[in-house]
């Protein structure tokens, strides 16, 4: 079935670091791709989209691009800020039904 | 926002009690979904509708059951409840299933 695999956290980083949180799938067909960040005590929001390969998402500065020969979708941000600290979700989503990794915690230090 | 509601949003039963939690949405959206997030599990999907009367099962499912009878509302419900069903439960609601998914508070459910 189809399946998304983040890096394991947490990752801790110096602000204005380089940030990637590495992301691959498994799926039947060609998944539109997600990330997805939740702050503490609140639910997810999406971060960014792609919907077909070679697709770029960003938004707020974090970039990630649909690569269908590798399955990945690795999400990278060029200078990180201590409010980026938050929980990061990859998913995919085929035929209605929407999945997601385990997550990765990050956390930047001032 | 998105208008999700979920309730109640938090809640403490007993082992072995039927439990029903609501997610409520005023945007019209087809497609509504339960999660599970659990420590080191990320988010599991429980169950999701694609509209009403239209439910299938997500990857954890065993234990739970949903109902939908308007476009409006989806029902999550814990038939007779165990201690690994100790979690925080999240609604998220979609137009079309490809798009953004819009997530409601959560849910946190302790079973004692």
């Amino acid at each position: 079935g189809n399946s998304v695999t983040q890096m394991e956290g947490p990752v801790t980083l110096s602000e204005e670091a380089f940030l990637t949180i590495n992301c691959t799938y498994t799926a039947t067909g060609y998944p539109s791709l997600f990330w997805y960040v939740q702050y503490p005590g609140e639910g997810l929001q999406l971060l960014l989209k792609a919907t077909k390969a070679d697709d770029k998402g960003s938004n707020k500065g974090f970039e990630a691009t649909y690569r269908k020969e590798t399955t990945s979708f690795h999400l990278e941000k060029g200078s990180v800020q201590v409010s980026d600290s938050a929980v990061y979700f990859c998913a995919l989503s085929w035929g209605g039904k929407l999945i997601f990794g385990q997550g990765t915690e990050l956390s930047v230090k001032p | 926002d998105a208008g999700i509601t979920q309730s109640p949003r938090h809640k403490v039963t007993e082992t072995g009690t039927p439990v029903t939690l609501r997610c409520h949405q005023t945007e019209n959206h087809r497609y509504m979904y339960w999660y599970r997030q659990d420590p080191g599990h990320g988010l599991r999907l429980i169950h999701y509708s694609y509209g009403v009367k239209d439910t299938d099962k997500g990857e954890v499912s065993d234990g739970y059951s949903v109902s939908r009878s308007k476009t409006e509302d989806f029902l999550l419900t814990l038939e007779s409840a165990t201690s690994s069903q100790t979690s925080v439960y999240f609604c998220a609601i979609s137009d079309t299933g490809n798009t953004e998914a819009f997530f409601g508070q959560g849910t946190r459910l302790t079973v004692v």
